[in-house]
């Protein structure tokens, strides 16, 4: 079957940097990318990883090794806004798009 | 406001009801996806149309039944639905369905409880 693996929870400060892990097992790999949910809102795209290596957004970097079925998104100088849920989702080159079981990220003054 | 609305926000349905979920996006995608959030799971993908054609039936009951009559409107028509069926339902949309590099865009989504 297909399945991405996160933590369930995350804490940190303000301030603080933190990495939220992402480990896949899917057929047809294309890409890993990377969501944000806040409470009662709607996914929003953050990154995206075709290539191997880290892509750098801002205060958001993810990262992807596809030989280990791994990546990471790494967010810095936390804020509070960026409590929230964070989900990793794998393309495929049949046009899906699976997501991960999503980390809960609560950041704190 | 992301480009992609979905109607109703909220619905309470019986189990003997018919309802329909809606669906548009405004961005000029070709590829759109029906997700089902419930609480404490990931995101399952339900249905994928790409060109308004089905690409993907994720194992879907067909109590489910998806309509794609443009690229621009994608519907969820829902009858005899369980309890176990409320969730938060997601409407996502990409353009010609490369999901990775541009992004996925997600609706607000339709709160549905099934009583």
């Amino acid at each position: 079957g297909q399945s991405l693996e996160q933590p369930s929870e995350v804490t940190a400060v303000e301030g603080a940097i933190v990495q939220i892990n992402c480990t896949y097992q899917t057929s047809g790999f294309y890409g890993l990318s990377w969501y944000q949910q806040h409470d009662g809102g709607a996914p929003t795209f953050l990154s995206y990883n075709g290539l191997d290596g880290l892509e750098e957004t801002g205060r958001f970097s993810s990262f992807l090794s596809r030989s280990d079925s791994y990546g990471y998104l790494l967010l810095q100088e936390l804020q509070m806004k960026d409590s929230a849920s964070y989900f990793c989702a794998a393309s495929s080159v049949a046009d899906k798009l699976i997501f991960g079981t999503g980390t809960r990220l609560q950041v704190f003054p | 406001e992301t480009g992609v609305t979905q109607t109703p926000r909220h619905l309470v349905m019986g189990m003997t009801n018919k309802k329909s979920l809606k669906c548009e996006q405004h961005l000029g995608h070709n590829a759109m996806y029906w997700y089902k959030q419930s609480a404490k799971k990931p995101l399952e993908l339900m249905f994928v149309y790409n060109f308004k054609e089905q690409t993907e039936n994720n194992s879907v009951p067909s109590r489910f039944s998806p309509e794609c009559p443009n690229s621009s409107h994608l519907f969820l028509h829902l009858h005899t639905l369980q309890p176990e069926d409320s969730a938060l339902y997601l409407c996502a949309s990409s353009q010609e369905g490369r999901t990775g590099g541009v992004g996925a865009f997600f609706g607000q989504g339709t709160r549905l409880t099934v009583v």
